[in-house]
C-alpha cells in the first residue's frame, strides 16, 4: 500500500489569504489527482497531473506534480469561503502483477475559509 | 457527463434489515467502485468491478454484498449490520483500470448510512 501523507491536517484561514497544502510519498505515482469534498458530498475531481514537473492551472488554484512523480501540491491564492472543504489527493499506481491501476488516497486537509 | 448518480441519499436501518445501495453512470465507464468513507477520513476502499466481473474485495465482511448486474450498475446489499458499519459510502467510476497514464476516478454523491 502507498501512503500519501497531506499536510498540514487542518487550515483554517481569513478570506482573501494565500496557502499551500502538500502531498508527499516515497512512492511514484503515474499520475496523481486532487479532489474536493464537501460534507455529506461525494469528492469532486479538481485536476490530474501526470508528468513530472507539470503544473496545472484553474481559476485560483495550481497544482504541481514532483519532478520525481512522489509529490504534489496545491496552492489556493485569495481564498474564499466556497474554497472550503477537505481537500484530498490521491496516486494512481500500476500493480506489477496485473497492470491494473489502483488509487491511493492522501490523509486529506480540511480547509476552513473565514469570511 | 461526468455523473455518477446514488440512491437513496440517506438510509437509516435496524441490524435485522436487509436493504440496498444503488449507484448508476453512463458515461461508458468500465470499471465500478465501492468505497466506504468513516467522518474526517479518507474513502476507503471495498470492492472494485471490472468489465463486471468483481476484481478486488479488500476483505470485506459478507454482511455487505456486492453486485453489478450491468456496466452502468453496481448495487451494494447490505445485511445484518452493525452500528460501526454507519459511514458515507461512495461509488466511483473509471473508464477502465488499464494501462493509460490518465486514470480518473469519478464520485457520485454518496449514501449517507445510518445502522441502529
Amino acid at each position: 500500500t502507498q501512503l500519501l501523507e497531506q499536510s498540514p491536517q487542518f487550515l483554517s484561514i481569513q478570506e482573501g489569504e494565500n496557502l499551500t497544502v502538500y502531498c508527499n510519498s516515497s512512492s511514484v505515482f503515474s499520475s496523481l489527482q486532487w479532489y474536493r469534498q464537501e460534507p455529506g458530498e461525494g469528492p469532486v475531481l479538481l485536476v490530474t497531473v501526470v508528468t513530472g514537473g507539470e503544473v496545472k492551472k484553474l481559476k485560483r488554484l495550481t497544482f504541481q506534480f514532483g519532478d520525481a512523480r512522489k509529490d504534489s501540491s496545491l496552492h489556493i491564492t485569495a481564498a474564499q469561503p466556497g474554497d472550503t472543504g477537505l481537500y484530498l489527493c490521491a496516486g494512481a499506481s500500476q500493480s506489477d502483477q496485473t497492470g491494473a491501476n489502483n488509487l491511493f488516497f492522501g490523509t486529506g486537509t480540511r480547509l476552513t475559509v473565514i469570511p | 457527463d461526468t455523473e455518477v448518480t446514488q440512491t437513496p441519499k440517506h438510509l437509516v436501518m435496524g441490524m435485522t434489515n436487509k436493504k440496498s445501495l444503488k449507484c448508476e453512470q453512463h458515461m461508458g465507464h468500465r470499471a465500478m467502485y465501492w468505497y466506504k468513507q468513516k467522518a474526517k477520513k479518507p474513502p476507503e476502499l471495498m470492492f472494485v468491478y471490472s468489465y463486471e466481473k468483481l476484481s478486488i474485495n479488500e476483505s470485506v465482511p459478507s454482511r455487505f454484498s456486492p453486485e453489478c448486474p450491468n456496466s452502468s450498475l453496481l448495487n451494494l446489499h447490505l445485511h445484518a449490520l452493525q452500528p460501526e458499519d454507519s459511514a458515507l459510502y461512495l461509488c466511483a467510476s473509471s473508464q477502465d483500470r488499464g494501462t493509460g497514464l490518465l486514470y480518473e476516478q469519478y464520485f457520485g454523491p454518496g449514501t449517507r448510512l445510518t445502522v441502529t
